[in-house]
């Protein structure tokens, strides 16, 4: 079945740690995204990326680091100057700019916890 | 600049009750607009969406939204509610040329029995 896959579901950091979330997708879109979802605010872009090895920063890009070598795969890296990290973190993905856009599909969430 | 708004944080109603969320977006042309439910630890699921044509759209389990360009609103509705659609939904949209969605801070909907 075609779809998004985050991992791991849970996550738990140490401070001072950079811990990296794993996103794939096996739709071949081009468009991915990593939204981050606190109670009571919605969901907002950290980054984003339209082809594979290119991305820009979203809403709140400060503290974490991508990369997108390859077309299935947009993992993102918290580091250690995101100063308060926990969070739900959501990965999504999309046909991309220059067509119809259609809807985001998502993945299941990593809930990241710093310790 | 371009937002979508959700004016209402919480909503409850009782089981079989109709149910409206509202959703409000700034944008000087026709956006693309969709609505996603999530249940708790979850990822979004897509209920429905608006790009042209008939502004009244059916989406899943029961839902429909209509598009109303002189109010900017895209209002998702149910005529009865059932306790599984308890759960955040989120109002989005697309502007064509952006590369992302936008979305709203969402509104939580309780369903009491």
């Amino acid at each position: 079945d075609g779809g998004i896959t985050q991992s791991p579901k849970y996550l738990f950091r140490k401070e001072g740690q950079n811990v990296t979330l794993s996103c794939e997708q096996n739709l071949n879109h081009d468009a991915m995204y990593w939204y981050r979802q606190d109670p009571g605010q919605g969901l907002r872009l950290i980054y984003y990326s339209q082809i594979v090895n290119d991305f820009q920063k979203g809403d709140i890009a400060e503290g974490y680091s991508v990369s997108r070598e390859k077309k299935e795969s947009f993992p993102l890296t918290v580091t250690s100057a995101q100063k308060n990290p926990t969070a739900f973190y959501l990965c999504a993905s999309s046909t991309g700019q220059g067509r119809s856009p259609t809807e985001a599909f998502f993945g299941q969430g990593t809930r990241l916890t710093v310790v | 600049a371009q937002s979508v708004t959700q004016p209402d944080i919480h909503i409850t109603v009782s089981e079989g009750a109709s149910l409206e969320l509202r959703c409000n977006y700034s944008y000087g042309a026709t956006p693309y607009l969709f609505w996603y439910v999530q249940s708790p630890g979850q990822g979004l699921q897509l209920l429905l969406k608006y790009f042209s044509g008939d502004t009244l759209v059916q989406g899943i389990k029961g839902f429909e939204a209509e598009f109303k360009r002189s109010q900017s609103s895209f209002n998702l509705r149910k005529p009865s509610v059932h306790w599984s659609d308890a759960a955040e939904y989120f109002c989005a949209f697309h502007s064509g040329s952006a590369r992302q969605l936008t979305f709203g801070s969402g509104t939580q909907l309780t369903v009491l029995p």
